[in-house]
């Protein structure tokens, strides 16, 4: 069965980087499958952030996409978000997911990151 | 960008059935998959490709597509199964997307 955890700091500054990790068990990244991010404001709906192929293609939400770097580690079995430029709106619970053929079939705990100084 | 609608709110009796829409541009020409999620927990995969379930999960979810409207249906509604529901789909039309809906909150009286 497919684990994933999420992990980072749970406290950024407003105009600096979000930085989180997936660390990936049950499964080799580099045998397939899209790879992604979602997120959750406190008390809202769900947002897609972007997805990453074990070879390293990447898709990213137009909205985010000039603040968004998503890269995957084949050798620790993980991938990684980056996210610039970060203010209070960016506030969520960010979770990583497995996706195979657009459906987010796993999901990782989630872990909440605020945006404050 | 693709916009995915849902009810705020469904509010359903014991036993009964509840319906979640998902109001989309000819959302019947896409996938469309739909989650549960329950306070402080990840959401849940509870149907796919518009009407298949995953494993584990009951017989009462089914889901259906056509036209601009996806619907969810939870049949003999249970209290466990008060929770948020999201329906996604993937969009390729101009770019690689995913896209959730505004969610629903069924609450189960």
């Amino acid at each position: 069965q497919v684990q994933l955890q999420e992990s980072g700091p749970g406290l950024v500054k407003p105009s600096e980087t979000l930085s989180l990790t997936c660390a990936v068990s049950g499964y080799s990244i580099s045998s397939g499958y899209y790879w992604g991010w979602i997120r959750q404001p406190p008390g809202k709906g769900l947002e897609w952030i972007g997805s990453i192929y074990h070879s390293g293609s990447t898709y990213y939400n137009p909205s985010l996409k000039s603040r968004v770097t998503i890269s995957v580690d084949t050798s620790k079995n993980q991938f990684s978000l980056k996210l610039s430029s970060v203010t209070a709106a960016d506030t969520a619970v960010y979770y990583c997911a497995r996706w195979r053929s657009g459906i987010a079939v796993d999901w990782g705990q989630g872990t909440l990151v605020t945006v404050s100084s | 960008s693709y916009v995915l609608t849902q009810p705020p709110s469904v509010s359903v009796a014991p036993g009964q059935t509840a319906r979640i829409t998902c109001g989309g541009n000819n959302i019947g020409s896409k996938s469309v998959h739909w989650y549960q999620q329950k306070p402080g927990q990840a959401p849940v995969l509870v149907v796919y490709d518009d009407s298949d379930r995953p494993s584990g999960i009951p017989e009462r979810f089914s889901g259906s597509n056509s036209g601009n409207t996806a619907t969810l249906t939870i049949s003999r509604v249970e209290a466990g199964d008060e929770a948020d529901y999201y329906c996604q789909v993937w969009d390729s039309s101009s770019d690689h997307r995913g896209v959730f809906g505004t969610g629903t909150k069924v609450t189960v009286l």
